[in-house]
């Protein structure tokens, strides 16, 4: 297995545009998370999946963003109308289900940039 | 409100000496607790963990501490390595909560010199 793999690793957009990522987790692993880092700051959780079912979502989850895992395997993170404040780095990790192992493992990120 | 907090952003150690790295949380839920370490231009890579039933486990050179009455934990690296050089994150999960998602620290970065 090659771990958690994310495309794009950079987009650049101007605000007003809508961006899409994808993240393909291990493929063991029934568990996906997305996480938003900014300059300076720990990894903040956005949103999670149990297979194809999305669980829980952080209040940073605006309106403006939705996640899908279709068929619980890869999943997208889409931000609809970007902001300059949406500027991040945007990481996935997938995990086995907690309390059989914690550790979540993280893919490289895509860092978005929004001019 | 911050509840995994790493009150130092930078530490710098000599190389073969021990580095030691804090990490203090506010919520008593969490029961599970993590560190990761950071280079740049990659995501996060796990390096140890340790439950609360526990408080330390080793893995090498990498030793996690646990006072849960504190509510503190620390990273001992001995001997510490150049390679060492990177960003460390805590962080901190409440498996009974089922959902394990981590909370994070800001991060401490590590600057071992040769």
């Amino acid at each position: 297995d090659t771990g958690v793999s994310q495309n794009p690793r950079h987009k650049i957009t101007k605000r007003g545009q809508n961006v899409t990522f994808r993240c393909d987790p291990i493929s063991e692993h029934n568990r996906l998370y997305w996480y938003r880092q900014t300059l300076g700051q720990g990894p903040e959780f956005l949103t999670y999946f149990q297979n194809e079912a999305q669980l829980e979502k952080s209040r940073l989850l605006s309106d403006r963003f939705s996640a899908e895992r279709p068929k619980g395997s890869f999943s997208t993170l889409e931000i609809q109308r970007t902001e300059q404040g949406d500027s991040a780095m945007y990481l996935c990790a997938s995990s086995f289900a907690a309390g059989v192992l914690g550790e979540q493992y993280f893919g490289p990120g895509t860092r978005l940039t929004v001019t | 409100d911050q509840q995994v907090k790493q009150n130092s952003p930078s530490l710098s150690v000599q190389e073969g000496r021990i580095s030691i790295l804090n990490c203090d949380y506010t919520n008593s839920m969490f029961d599970y607790f993590l560190w990761y370490k950071k280079y740049p231009a990659e995501g996060p890579t796990f390096l140890i963990s340790i439950s609360s039933i526990k408080d330390k486990n080793e893995d090498g050179r990498f030793t996690v501490f646990l006072n849960k009455s504190a509510k503190h934990l620390s990273l001992h690296i001995v001997p510490s390595q150049p390679g060492d050089s990177a960003v460390y994150f805590c962080a901190a999960s409440a498996l009974s909560g089922n959902t394990g998602k981590l909370i994070f620290g800001q991060g401490t970065t590590l600057q071992v010199k040769p």
